[in-house]
This record gives C-alpha cells, sequence and structure tokens, in this order.
C-alpha cells in the first residue's frame, strides 16, 4: 500500500523568500506525485503532477517540484512567496492503473510581511 | 457552471435527521470520488465511481449511502449521523483508469457538515 509522509505540520515565510515543502511517499513501483493547495473554505486545487520523463516538474503560480526516486521524495519549491501562498498543502501518491490517491496531512504555510 | 460544484456548501442536521450531499462535475470526467476532510487528519478516501461503478469502499459506516445516478452526478446520502461525523466532505471527479493510465482528479469546493 502507499503512503504520504509530510513532516513540517506548518512552515512560516518571509514575503518574498523561497519556499520548500517537504514530501516523502512509500509506493513499490513508479508512483504518480502531485501537489495541491487548499485556501481556507475552498475545495483542493491542482498545483503539479508527476507522472513519468523530466523528473522536474512546472506547475501553476511559480511553482516547480522534482521527483527524487532515490529519496523517496517529491518536494515543492518557489523561488519567491507571495502573501496569496497562504494555504494548505497536500502532496499525494497515487497507483498505476489505480483511481485512489493516497494524501499527506498537509502542511499548513503562512506569509509574514 | 464549470468544474465541480458542489451542494449545499453547508449544512447542520441533527442525528435523526437524512439529508443529502450533492457533487456535479461539468469536465466530461467518468470517475468521482467523495473524500471526508476533518480537523488534523488526512484526507480520507469514502467512495470511489469509476464509469458508474462503486469501486471503491472503504470500509464506511452505512450511515453514509452514496449514489451515483449518471457520470455527471454524485449523492451522498446521509441519515443517523453522529457528531464525530462532522466534518468537510469533498467530492472530486477524473478520468476513469484505462490501460493503466491515471488522471488527476478535480475537487469541488466542499460541503461543510456540522451534526448536533
Amino acid at each position: 500500500a502507499q503512503s504520504v509522509t509530510q513532516p513540517d505540520i506548518h512552515i512560516t515565510v518571509s514575503e518574498g523568500a523561497s519556499l520548500e515543502l517537504r514530501c516523502n511517499y512509500s509506493y513499490g513501483a513508479t508512483p504518480y506525485l502531485f501537489w495541491y493547495v487548499q485556501s481556507p473554505g475552498q475545495g483542493l486545487q491542482l498545483l503539479l503532477k508527476y507522472f513519468s520523463g523530466d523528473t522536474l516538474v512546472q506547475g501553476i503560480k511559480g511553482f516547480e517540484a522534482e521527483f527524487k526516486r532515490s529519496q523517496s521524495s517529491f518536494n515543492l519549491r518557489k523561488p519567491s512567496v507571495h502573501w496569496s501562498d497562504a494555504a494548505e498543502y497536500f502532496c499525494a501518491v497515487g497507483a498505476q492503473g489505480n483511481e485512489k490517491l493516497t494524501f499527506g496531512t498537509g502542511t499548513r504555510l503562512t506569509i509574514i510581511p | 457552471e464549470t468544474g465541480v460544484t458542489q451542494t449545499p456548501r453547508h449544512l447542520v442536521m441533527g442525528m435523526t435527521n437524512k439529508k443529502s450531499l450533492k457533487c456535479e462535475q461539468h469536465l466530461g470526467h467518468n470517475a468521482m470520488y467523495w473524500y471526508k476532510q476533518s480537523a488534523k487528519k488526512p484526507l480520507e478516501l469514502m467512495f470511489v465511481y469509476s464509469l458508474e461503478e462503486r469501486v471503491e469502499n472503504n470500509s464506511v459506516p452505512s450511515r453514509f449511502s452514496p449514489e451515483c445516478p449518471n457520470s455527471s452526478h454524485l449523492f451522498l446520502h446521509l441519515h443517523t449521523l453522529q457528531p464525530e461525523d462532522s466534518a468537510l466532505y469533498l467530492c472530486a471527479s477524473s478520468r476513469a483508469v484505462y490501460s493503466g493510465v491515471s488522471s488527476e482528479q478535480f475537487f469541488g469546493p466542499g460541503t461543510r457538515l456540522t451534526v448536533l
């Protein structure tokens, strides 16, 4: 069975600073990996996904993530955060041939001026 | 309407009530999902429908009853709920899995359910 760990429950960064949110997964084969963002009172919005190919994937809102098979990681990065990036971020892993996604517990991002 | 819509957005019900949550997707997808999101817990997958057939039922109590009349609509019928069922219920849709190719899920805004 697949699993996802997001080790940071809450991260605070200054506006304009760089950001990295960590995600580690456990899955026996090549995983499908996703990052979603959730603003208060809203559903989840897909930021980016990795299915195959280039291990560095670009997403919306200036985010990117890198799949590192050797470290079982799929960390999310942004070079310069904006106040509007404050939200909850979820990493998810999917299995090939299966609609089921397994989500991490999320990382809440706070932006300070 | 575009994307995935859910109604109502907020629902307060007593433990003896019967209510239904509705989800509609306008994306041409053929797989739909119900998730439960509680504070400080991972998103819990409740039900999956693919091509209008239920393919996943994650040991959800029978007081939750899903219905998928067609590929665009999904319902969650609720009866005799408990206070611990209070949560945000999210609906999602995607393309169904064909030949092992998965697809990303698109989420609705959720229904905030409070059980008194």
